[in-house]
């Protein structure tokens, strides 16, 4: 069974960092893109980031390049979104989710999410 | 432009046919995916492929593309059919990915 698990998010300041993981079971992460999709409250969703472990370029909405990267560790099946110098306005649950193999867009499982609130 | 553009709202009545459309011009080259989100939850993705559903998801549901606009259509609303339906392409460079802005489906 295909299944996504988020952690690591919560309270941080203006300018702080923190890292949301994004735990991957049934599947090879290696053989598929992944994505991040934010979701500020009562809003709705807005395309993060697409990384794929495989070495392909990883790409970055405008609202967040330079700021937020991501890594992995494969052995662990487990992506990583590192963000820094966070603003109030980065405040969103953060879902990941799997790109389908027939099109990368096609987000055919998504985790939870993780509640990342950026307040002083 | 890589912009979609989605009614914020629409309501059908139990039982009925309700289309929600999702507009933008990359949609005239690249087709669009549908995802169904209800309050508290994460989305499901409904359709795919302009017109393919996954496994689980009720027939019901259905896709279609017109120019520049793709359609979900729901045939016979169920109540639990009532949440946020987000459609989502890519843009021109295939770097990355657009979602509308949302509906919002009341089934009366």
């Amino acid at each position: 069974e295909v299944q996504l698990v988020e952690s690591g998010g919560g309270l941080v300041q203006p300018g702080g960092s923190l890292r949301v993981s994004c735990a991957a079971s049934g599947f090879t992460l290696s053989n598929y893109w992944i994505h991040w999709v934010r979701q500020a409250p009562g809003k709705g969703l807005v395309w993060v980031s697409r990384f794929h472990s495989g070495g392909s370029p990883t790409t970055y909405a405008d609202s967040v390049k330079g700021r937020f990267t991501i890594s992995s560790d494969n052995a662990k099946n487990t992506v990583f979104l590192h963000m820094d110098s966070l603003r109030a306005e980065d405040t969103a649950v953060y879902f990941c989710a799997r790109g389908a193999q027939t099109a990368t867009y096609y987000l055919d499982y998504w985790g939870q999410g993780s509640l990342v609130t950026v307040s002083s | 432009s890589s912009e979609l553009t989605q009614d914020p709202a629409v309501s059908v009545a139990l039982g009925q046919t309700v289309r929600i459309i999702c507009q933008g011009d990359i949609l005239r080259s690249y087709y669009a995916s549908w995802y169904q989100q209800k309050p508290g939850q994460a989305p499901v993705l409904v359709i795919y492929a302009e017109n393919n559903r996954p496994s689980g998801i009720p027939d019901r549901f259905s896709g279609s593309r017109s120019g520049n606009t793709a359609s979900l259509t729901i045939t016979g609303a169920q109540a639990e059919d009532e949440a946020d339906y987000y459609c989502n392409s890519r843009d021109s460079s295939g770097d990355h990915v657009v979602f509308g802005g949302g509906t919002k489906l009341t089934v009366l």
